[in-house]
């Protein structure tokens, strides 16, 4: 079936330092790939978010590349600040149904 | 105005006894989804609706079952509540294809 494998499970950085996720999904037909920030018991917000017919997308701090040969995706997080410690997720989908990796935690250290 | 609402935010109670969790989107969207997010964090689809209609059932314990009176409503029944139903319950919405979904704030359900 379906899977979108997202690594690491925890990441640790300085502040200021650029932090980078990864992910890779199964479904070829996946065309839309959003990433998803969670803070400690809030609920999931879209961040950014990129479309199969675009290789690399940025928004500030903020950026997303995508290989759709490799079926990679990574979201990429530079001059990290304190208030981008959070939860990641990344998701894949091609119809209704939309596939969450299982998130990354990441920390962000004084 | 929150887009999407889900009531109550948290839900205390007794194994064995039956729940539920409703939802409404005020954004037009015509899909609504239903997930459970467990104490690892991950994010496990539950079940989806278009218009009214199940596309998506995961496989859920019948035990659950989601009811959509219209398009912006999709609640969520739990019979014989179980300690591993403790999660928080997360619905969203989305208004189409390649198109972001939209969470409401979670409901915290916990099972004593």
């Amino acid at each position: 079936g379906e899977n979108v494998e997202q690594h690491p499970s925890t990441l640790s950085v300085q502040e200021g330092d650029s932090a980078v996720i990864k992910c890779t999904y199964s479904d070829s037909a996946s065309n839309y790939f959003p990433w998803y920030k969670q803070e400690l018991g809030k609920r999931p917000q879209l961040i950014i978010d990129i479309r199969s017919n675009v290789g690399e997308k940025k928004d500030q701090r903020i950026a997303v590349t995508l290989n759709k040969t490799a079926k990679h995706f990574s979201l990429h997080i530079t001059e990290t600040q304190p208030e981008d410690s959070a939860v990641y997720f990344c998701a894949a989908t091609g119809d209704d149904k939309i596939i969450f990796g299982k998130g990354t935690r990441l920390h962000i250290l004084p | 105005d929150t887009a999407v609402s889900q009531t109550p935010k948290y839900l205390v109670t007794q194994m064995g006894n039956d729940k539920s969790i409703k939802c409404e989107q005020n954004l037009g969207h015509d899909t609504m989804y239903w997930y459970k997010q467990d104490s690892k964090k991950f994010l496990k689809i539950m079940f989806s609706y278009n218009n009214k209609e199940l596309i998506i059932n995961e496989t859920v314990p019948n035990r659950f079952s989601p009811k959509s009176p219209d398009k912006a409503h999709l609640n969520l029944h739990i019979n014989s509540l179980e300690l591993g139903d403790s999660a928080v319950y997360f619905c969203a919405s989305r208004g189409g294809r390649g198109q972001p979904q939209h969470f409401g704030d979670g409901t915290r359900l916990s099972i004593l």
